[in-house]
């Protein structure tokens, strides 16, 4: 139990595009939804919370309106990167906590490796 | 910023011995967690301990804490070829975790 999967798993777009990740959780309803971003040999930092039904919760530093955040679902969660740039090439990484189970617990997808040309 | 720092940063061993990985923090916790991920790939849940807990075990990992040092310990024995991943320290509660910096460890036949 407890599977939270992403899509794409892999994106390569042009400068300036908009690319949506999608975050589900499979066989659980996620009342709350993480977004991390993680560069290669980092640690993950997380970008915004979110929670089903309500505006995300970002974290310092990052732009609510280049990174787009909707839940409207308690199995979906999607992340907009909106007019992408090579600096936005990124592991992004979801994560979901769930109404039953453990209550200290995240479930994490496998991640979107976003590559910007 | 990093809640928690981990050492060492990177650690090569062979198949078989054991591998010791630690975590510092800087605030008080109530819980500590360990994740490993696997090269390219999401999160999976290993370890947590509870700020009243010193020890504890998990088929080949033993976690240690030390609140007065702020600090815990990842330990892997028996080390095999397939925990080649990096490991991460976290700590807050589930509405917020905040990830150490990681332990990238390499586990050679």
């Amino acid at each position: 139990g407890a599977v939270v999967s992403q899509h794409p798993s892999w994106v390569i777009c042009k400068s300036g595009t908009s690319v949506k990740i999608e975050c589900r959780s499979l066989d659980f309803q996620a009342t709350t939804m993480f977004w991390y971003r993680q560069f290669p040999k980092q640690s993950l930092m997380l970008m915004a919370t979110s929670n089903e039904g309500s505006k995300a919760t970002y974290e310092q530093g990052v732009e609510k309106d280049k990174f787009l955040i909707n839940h409207a679902s308690l199995t979906l969660s999607t992340l907009t990167v909106t007019s992408a740039h090579p600096e936005d090439s990124s592991f992004y990484i979801c994560s979901a906590r769930g109404l039953a189970g453990p209550p200290d617990e995240q479930y994490f997808g496998p991640g979107t490796r976003l590559t910007v040309t | 910023s990093q809640q928690g720092e981990e050492d060492p940063q990177a650690l090569s061993i062979q198949e078989g011995e054991n591998a010791t990985m630690n975590c510092s923090y800087k605030t008080s916790i109530n819980n500590l967690q360990w994740y490993r991920q696997n090269s390219g790939r999401g999160l999976v849940h290993l370890i947590l301990i509870r700020s009243n807990e010193r020890e504890k075990h998990s088929g080949r990992l033993r976690v240690t804490l030390d609140t007065s040092k702020k600090s815990s310990s990842l330990l892997i024995t028996a080390s095999r070829a397939a925990d080649t991943a990096s490991y991460f320290c976290a700590t807050g509660t589930a509405s917020k975790l905040t990830f150490g910096t990681g332990t990238r460890l390499q586990v050679t036949l």
